[in-house]
């Protein structure tokens, strides 16, 4: 699978309000998925966008895909300090038997 | 507990040891994968298991051992390693096939420092 690469690599915002990261890529997907990690832990899978769908809504979590500009987009509203962890994305292509590729991520950081 | 369980959380090791990695999953998934986190690097895809069947994955030093018994298990098995392998190792696992993969369950980790 290819890398996706986040943006803005750091995101620092208030309790309560949006935060908004970006996932850009290279190649044509078969879906696209979005995880966090809090520090020292495993990841945990957030969302799963398919190619064919443009929004998709998770609790708090909306994420955004546009297959023709090769990008998605996360979005975590009214955020809490529970929030802050590094989210990473990964792009999908074929039947993803041979390992999600994972990149630098966004460290989002919620200050109280 | 996220139905990926590695053992240990935590290990010390020399340079001269052996030690093992053990990962098992209990969600019926058909592929497993081992990562590596070293501090200030994104995750590396060290290998991955697909049916039990083994991905070469030739960038890995040959101090990493990894061993698929069966579908649930999953283990690394570690020799004479450097300090800079020193790093969280991860275990994750999918189910794979069909017209579209689902996300990965990926265990805690395991915590290793070599000294």
């Amino acid at each position: 699978s290819q890398q996706g690469e986040e943006d803005p690599q750091a995101l620092s915002i208030q309790e309560g309000e949006n935060a908004t990261m970006n996932c850009s890529y290279k190649t044509s997907i078969n879906n696209l998925q979005w995880y966090r990690q809090n520090s020292g832990r495993g990841l945990v899978h957030l969302i799963l966008i398919r190619s064919n769908e443009r929004e998709k809504h998770s609790g708090r979590l909306r994420v955004t895909l546009d297959t023709s500009k090769k990008s998605s987009s996360l979005l975590i509203t009214a955020s809490r300090a529970a929030d802050t962890a590094s989210y990473f994305c990964a792009p999908v292509g074929g039947g993803g038997a041979d390992g999600l590729t994972f990149g630098k991520g966004t460290h989002l950081i919620i200050q109280p | 507990e996220t139905g990926v369980t590695q053992t240990p959380r935590h290990l010390v090791m020399g340079m001269t040891n052996k030690k093992s990695l053990k990962c098992e999953q209990h969600l019926g998934h058909n592929a497993m994968y081992w990562y590596k986190q070293s501090a200030k690097k994104p995750l590396e895809l060290m290998f991955v298991y697909s049916l039990e069947e083994r991905v070469e994955n030739n960038s890995v030093p040959s101090r990493f051992s990894p061993e698929c018994p069966n579908s649930s298990h999953l283990f690394l098995h570690l020799h004479t390693l450097q300090p800079e392998d020193s790093a969280l190792y991860l275990c994750a696992s999918s189910q794979v096939g069909g017209r579209a993969n689902y996300g990965y369950t990926f265990g805690s980790g395991t915590r290793l420092t070599v000294v």
